[in-house]
């Protein structure tokens, strides 16, 4: 069960570099999400899609660009990298956006991580 | 003000002892609350959800303090496995978009 595969795991840019962390799952969830974690920072959402073919900021989009390409894959763009971007980048997906009815279960799944590098 | 608060640790506990685990919420409208482990350079998994009326899982209970908006963790005969980041993870919102907020984790070392 691949559950949610992200690539490349790690990577180290040069200021103004630009890449794309790529993001798939094969649940058929209809949500997905770009966090970024930090020390001491916690988990914090770049980027979320509710369903295909929508898109939406999270807390802190700045600097980044999303695409949600198709049910299975999103994917998260850094245009012009800069050493604040320096994080741990953690796709997820979901059944469906967080509903608080009974029954939700809130559960994320993660993808494994994305260690990036920005000097 | 944090919106979730967790003590970091972290909690260096002997094989066997019960430990117990506390994270603050600031917004009283928050709805759902979960715990989420975390390994070592690793993707968070979901361990439980917290109900209202408190909820247990074999070695892990969990429980809700709405009147003094807190959640509790509590790991009975802990195990070296049971090391690992620990996420509280709190719900919040309504309509299309919920607000998920994550602690920053409590860290758990269970030693020998």
């Amino acid at each position: 069960n691949a559950g949610v595969t992200q690539t490349p795991k790690f990577q180290v840019l040069k200021t103004g570099q630009s890449m794309t962390l790529q993001c798939a799952q094969d649940m058929n969830h209809n949500s997905m999400y770009w966090y970024r974690q930090d020390p001491g920072m916690g988990l914090r959402l770049i980027y979320y899609s509710a369903s295909e073919g929508t898109t939406d900021k999270g807390e802190v989009p700045n600097g980044y660009n999303v695409s949600r390409l198709n049910k299975r894959e999103f994917s998260l763009r850094l245009e012009s990298a800069a050493p604040s971007q320096t994080s741990v980048y953690f796709c997820a997906s979901s059944e469906r956006l967080h509903l608080t009815r009974q029954g939700a279960t809130g559960e994320l799944f993660f993808g494994e991580g994305s260690r990036l590098t920005v000097l | 003000r944090k919106e979730v608060e967790q003590d970091p640790g972290p909690f260096n506990v002997p094989e066997g002892a019960t430990v117990a685990f506390n994270c603050t919420y600031s917004n009283s409208a928050s709805q759902s609350f979960f715990w989420y482990r975390q390994d070592c350079r690793k993707e968070p998994k979901l361990l439980m959800s917290v109900y209202s009326s408190g909820n247990e899982d074999g070695r892990f209970t969990a429980q809700l303090n709405r009147a003094s908006q807190y959640i509790s963790l509590l790991i009975r005969d802990s195990k070296l496995s049971d090391s690992a980041t620990y996420l509280c993870v709190v719900i919040r919102g309504s309509g299309g978009y919920q607000k998920v907020t994550f602690g920053t984790g409590t860290k758990l070392q269970v030693i020998p």
